[in-house]
């Protein structure tokens, strides 16, 4: 079956733009969670959706938004970015509590 | 909020030998501890996952050892292969009620390098 899918792939803004990335889980999942990876930072929370509620929030500043459709799609949104924001983001979907699998991730270089 | 901390940041050894990874974390709460593989332009992949009743899970090659009094938990590879190298990645989160593991709070990363 199809695994997590991410797009864009690859995405490069300019400083002050916003970005919307997109996830499709794998089918049947209803869980969807968000992170983003640095080199300085690693791996961090985002948000976690369940339902199309979100149901866990890390500590991003409220540029970083998200949301999820009633086909467990989800999509999350980055305004004004800013240099600090160029990063990997990665989606996981899991179909009950534990097993998340992610996506190969989004690369936004913020220039 | 929790903490996970992840030793060593990297690894090297010789095809064959075992290897081991372990992390501490400082949330008594956390009960679920997945372990992910990373390799270069892929997503963490989950290779091996714990829940806080369990004291050892086995899948081959690889076993992930849980101490929840000492608050720590262990990957081992046994037999390493050069395509083990990677980096890995443990994790830690909780379940209660409502909340899910879907908050991951990860280690920094252990890069394994496997010389043929």
């Amino acid at each position: 079956k199809a695994g997590v899918t991410q797009t864009p792939r690859y995405l490069i803004k300019t400083r002050g733009q916003q970005v919307t990335l997109s996830c499709s889980p794998i089918s049947g999942h209803r869980s969807v969670s968000w992170y983003q990876q640095t080199p300085g930072q690693g791996l961090q929370f985002l948000f976690e959706y369940f339902s199309e509620t979100q149901r866990n929030k890390g500590n991003f500043p409220g540029r970083f938004s998200g949301r999820q459709f009633s086909n467990s799609r989800s999509e999350m949104n980055v305004s004004t970015l800013e240099l600090g924001d160029s990063a990997l983001y990665l989606c996981a979907s899991s179909l009950q509590e534990g097993g998340y699998t992610f996506g190969s991730g989004t690369r936004l270089t913020v220039v | 909020g929790e903490n996970v901390e992840q030793h060593p940041s990297t690894l090297s050894v010789q095809e064959g030998d075992s290897a081991v990874i372990k992390c501490t974390y400082s949330d008594s709460a956390s009960n679920y501890f997945p372990w992910y593989k990373q390799e270069l332009g892929k997503g963490p992949q989950l290779i091996i996952d714990i829940r806080s009743n369990v004291g050892e899970k086995k899948d081959q090659r690889i076993a992930v050892t849980l101490n929840k009094t000492a608050k720590h938990f262990s990957l081992h590879i046994t037999e390493t292969q050069p395509e083990d190298s990677a980096v890995y990645f443990c994790a830690a989160s909780r379940s209660a009620g409502g909340t899910s593991y879907g908050k991951l709070t990860f280690g920094q990363g252990t890069i394994l390098t496997v010389h043929p």
